[in-house]
């Protein structure tokens, strides 16, 4: 078992670019979860699906965020124009049910 | 609106067990109790989590109040590499696409040579 696998582990973009943030979730999870951590307000929960359908999507911070998950072991998360604001860490996890998420190693974003 | 509240940090000397505290005095009670620890740099791990019974596995044990008020989460022999910051989440899973946890502040635990 691989885990979730997210890539690029490190990307460093300059403001106004789009960025592609990939994540492969672990077989037979039918829950997807992205969230982003920063230094000041920790570990937010972005979107969620469940069976490829997005669920809630209340903590996508604005329109220059969008989500999504064509199939069952492929997400991705994309942020056009990327903004310096936007520089964090984000973790993609997924889970089979009750219990527990498995997150990936996260792709750290730099937003210069 | 926190639904626990966590110290902010322990300390805990290595091969002692660290016994983590975490308050929810509001919780419903189809919620369940979760533990996370996040080692620097790298994603959340889960460790355990259980409803009303006290839970045991290869990681830890969690320890729930009868009111299920507060839990305490305990690493039986701490070592160096149990320093990590520890959350503890409650959250109903309801089976019917309803599910996510939210992570709070935790608590950061250095366990000391």
């Amino acid at each position: 078992d691989a885990g979730v696998i997210q890539s690029p582990r490190h990307e460093v973009t300059e403001m106004g670019q789009e960025v592609t943030l990939r994540c492969k979730p672990i077989s037979g999870h039918d829950y997807l979860f992205w969230y982003r951590q920063t230094m000041m307000r920790g570990l937010e929960l972005l979107i969620y699906f469940n069976n490829n359908v997005p669920i809630d999507d209340s903590g996508m911070p604005e329109d220059r965020f969008s989500a999504k998950m064509p199939n069952a072991s492929f997400s991705t998360l994309k942020i056009q124009p990327s903004e310096p604001r936007d520089s964090a860490v984000y973790f993609c996890a997924s889970s089979g049910g009750s219990n527990g998420y498995t997150f990936g190693s996260g792709t750290r974003l730099t937003v210069v | 609106d926190a639904k626990t509240t966590q110290p902010t940090s322990m300390d805990c000397a290595e091969g002692r067990a660290a016994n983590l505290p975490c308050n929810h005095s509001t919780i419903s009670g189809n919620e369940y109790v979760y533990w996370y620890r996040q080692i620097h740099s790298q994603g959340p791990q889960y460790i355990i989590h259980g409803l009303k019974n006290n839970e045991t596995n290869e990681m830890a044990s969690l320890i729930i109040t009868e009111d299920r008020k507060s839990s305490t989460l305990i690493l039986p022999h701490a070592t160096l590499r149990d320093t990590a910051v520890y959350y503890c989440i409650v959250s109903a899973y309801s089976g019917a696409g309803s599910y996510q946890l939210t992570f709070g502040k935790g608590t950061k635990l250095s366990v000391i040579p």
